[in-house]
């Protein structure tokens, strides 16, 4: 029990464009999902905090008008980057927690933007 | 604000070796510590969790200690394969957030 998935795997896209990026807890639901970042050779940051029903919560230094996250119901959420750039190009990764401060994370997203 | 911190950044050994990995927190006020092992370009997988009122959790060839007071845990790996070749992250979780450390990589040469 208790997985999360993510799709797509990667994606590589233009700069300019959008991509969005699903993540689904397959046998649970979750009012909450978290996306983290990870650029390479660094640990993984959190970025916000998606709340199903109602507006997601951003750290401080992330974009909401670019980072828009959407919690559409309680086994999925999503994440859209807009107007991508290089330096969004990163590994994206989701998590949803089962139990009180015990998360279950998807296998993450690479977006490479050209 | 809670920093984590894991000593060292890498970590080679020769296969069959027993290594100790280490995290360091500031705050002590956590729920749980978690170790997790993630592969080259690839998400994460849980190795153990440690409840606050946990010392250790044991699995197979690992063994992760907590002490909360002092703000610290190890992740010991007996007998070292190649295979356990990865980046090795802790988190401490408080309110329902993870504070990652910035990862051991560990390689483990045959």
């Amino acid at each position: 029990g208790a997985v999360v998935s993510q799709h797509p795997s990667w994606v590589i896209c233009k700069s300019g464009t959008s991509v969005k990026i699903e993540c689904r807890s397959l046998d649970f639901q979750a009012t909450t999902m978290f996306w983290y970042r990870q650029f390479p050779k660094q640990s993984l940051m959190l970025m916000a905090t998606s709340n199903e029903g109602s507006k997601a919560t951003y750290e401080q230094g992330v974009e909401k008008d670019k980072f828009l996250i959407n919690h559409a119901s309680l086994t999925l959420s999503t994440l859209t980057v807009t107007s991508a750039h290089p330096e969004d190009s990163s590994f994206y990764i989701c998590s949803a927690p089962l139990f009180v401060n015990e998360q279950f994370f998807g296998p993450g997203t690479r977006l490479t933007v050209l | 604000k809670q920093e984590v911190t894991q000593i060292p950044a890498a970590l080679s050994v020769p296969e069959g070796e027993n290594l100790v990995l280490n995290c360091s927190f500031t705050d002590s006020a956590i729920y749980n510590l978690q170790w997790f092992r993630q592969d080259p370009g690839k998400g994460l997988t849980s190795l153990l969790l440690i409840q606050s009122s946990q010392r250790e959790q044991t699995s197979g060839r690992l063994n992760a200690s907590l002490d909360k007071s002092s703000g610290r845990s190890t992740l010991y790996i007996a007998a070292s394969q190649p295979g356990d070749s990865a980046t090795y992250l802790c988190a401490v979780a408080h309110l329902g957030q993870l504070t990652f450390g910035s990862g051991t990589q560990l390689t483990v040469l045959p």
